[in-house]
């Protein structure tokens, strides 16, 4: 299967510990989104990355978050200490690149689920 | 700032029934509209977009016209099957390559 995938698929943690989140985008996409999805809600966006670069970072995304793409290539997403209001879905998306069009489609992966106890 | 308003669900149906879920959005300049859709279980996939007014994205039996004048790109299917019962979100985004701004999403839930 060549789409996106992350990793792990459910998560369960107690408040307080830290948490790290994987995605592997699709390999010659260049963009890689952050998303997180709270039950009954849309998914809000957290941050994106062209290549290594992280280009934008959402409001919601506090100090105890932080978002890394060091190659290029695979994302982790790390939640420090982390708290109940931090459980919620957490999806990747990637897109080929900048240009308009169907080229720019943004493929989701399945997500992570949290649960902070 | 940039919204997308849904219609709230659940919408439940009949099979071969007539399906509207209304969109409704608030941009700036002349955004892209998409409608993904997120199968019990599965992750979130394009549905159909429409990048600019007037046109009409479909698939699947599927269709949305992007309609500047009322700001809305709502989505219709003629006879909708158990099969299409799933959560659907209306999406935009003002630039290429940036983020995607979706509504709450609507429930579909079709019986036979």
């Amino acid at each position: 299967d060549t789409g996106v995938s992350q990793d792990p698929r459910h998560k369960i943690t107690k408040r307080g510990q830290n948490v790290t989140f994987r995605c592997d985008p699709i390999s010659e996409h260049n963009r890689l989104y952050w998303y997180r999805q709270t039950l009954g809600q849309g998914p809000e966006f957290l941050t994106y990355f062209q290549n290594e670069a992280q280009l934008e970072k959402s409001r919601l995304l506090s100090d105890r978050f932080s978002a890394e793409r060091p190659k290029g290539s695979f994302s982790t997403l790390e939640i420090q200490r982390t708290e109940q209001g931090d459980s919620a879905m957490y999806l990747c998306a990637s897109s080929r690149g900048i240009r308009s069009g169907l080229n720019n489609e943004q493929f989701f992966g399945p997500g992570t689920r949290l649960t902070v106890l | 700032g940039d919204s997308v308003t849904q219609m709230e669900g659940p919408v439940t149906l009949s099979e071969e029934a007539f399906l509207t879920i209304n969109c409704t959005y608030t941009a700036t300049g002349y955004p892209s509209l998409f409608w993904y859709v997120q199968y019990p279980g599965e992750g979130l996939q394009l549905l159909l977009k429409a990048t600019k007014a007037d046109d009409k994205g479909s698939n699947k039996g599927f269709e949305a016209t992007y309609r500047k004048e009322t700001t809305s790109f709502h989505l219709e299917k003629g006879s909708v099957q158990v099969s299409d019962s799933a959560v659907y979100f209306c999406a935009l985004y003002r630039q290429a390559g940036t983020a995607l701004i979706f509504g709450k999403g609507t429930t579909l839930s079709v019986s036979s």
